[in-house]
């Protein structure tokens, strides 16, 4: 069975650009989740989508932001890129989100560098 | 608010030795998750072992077992028979339901296995 899929593997852009990153969950998970792992800050939960439904959102600027699919992939979009945007954004999928808590399983990652 | 704290930014150990990663948390929930993730130089957040709050007996997985003091909100990680593959960045983390999924995350502790 095939794990979490996320594209592109690297991705470089320049400030004042728009990122898109994508994540293909596991066969069956309905939720998406995505984090940021920044040099220096660790990892930060950025978004949770589940069942197309925005669930829950980190501590972050409006212009990260995302969606998911009827087929429930994801996107998150990146608007006005900035230096510090750079990092490992990790995408992560799980069973619904009912009925307790959920093992979350990780994609590769896609690598963000702003220059 | 929730927070982790993996006071060990580096460990070393050698091989086929027994090594142990400190985890402290601050929550005032009484129904929550615990976990310990790897992630090797691939950057595959893995998944090594799992802790519900409500369970007084310590998670084992194999090589890899759990001192869960919930007085104390102590989470700590042993791992026996260390081999050269353990190495990674480990970290700690944390949910509540009232959390929405989201993991929490620790600093991480770099460890090393020597041979």
């Amino acid at each position: 069975e095939a794990g979490v899929t996320q594209s592109p593997t690297h991705l470089i852009k320049t400030r004042g650009q728009q990122a898109t990153l994508r994540c293909s969950p596991i066969s069956g998970h309905t939720s998406v989740y995505w984090y940021q792992q920044a040099l220096g800050l660790g990892l930060q939960f950025l978004l949770w989508y589940d069942e197309g439904e925005e669930r829950n959102r980190g501590n972050f600027p409006p212009r990260f932001s995302g969606r998911q699919f009827p087929n429930y992939s994801s996107e998150l979009n990146v608007n006005a890129l900035e230096l510090e945007d750079s990092a490992l954004y990790l995408c992560a999928s799980s069973l619904g989100a009912s009925g307790g808590y959920n093992e979350q399983f990780f994609g590769p990652g896609t690598r963000l560098t702003v220059l | 608010a929730q927070t982790v704290t993996q006071s060990q930014p580096e460990m070393s150990v050698q091989e086929a030795e027994t090594v142990t990663l400190s985890c402290t948390y601050d929550t005032s929930e009484n129904n929550y998750y615990l976990f310990w993730y790897k992630q090797p130089p691939s950057r595959q957040m893995i998944l090594v072992i799992r802790q519900e709050a409500y369970k007084q007996q310590n998670a084992t997985e194999n090589r890899f077992s759990v001192n869960f003091q919930k007085a104390a909100k102590s989470f700590s990680l042993k791992i026996s028979d260390s081999q050269l593959g353990d190495t990674a960045m480990y970290f700690c983390a944390f949910t509540t339901m009232e959390y929405g999924n989201k993991l929490v995350f620790g600093a991480g502790t770099i460890l090393r296995v020597k041979s």
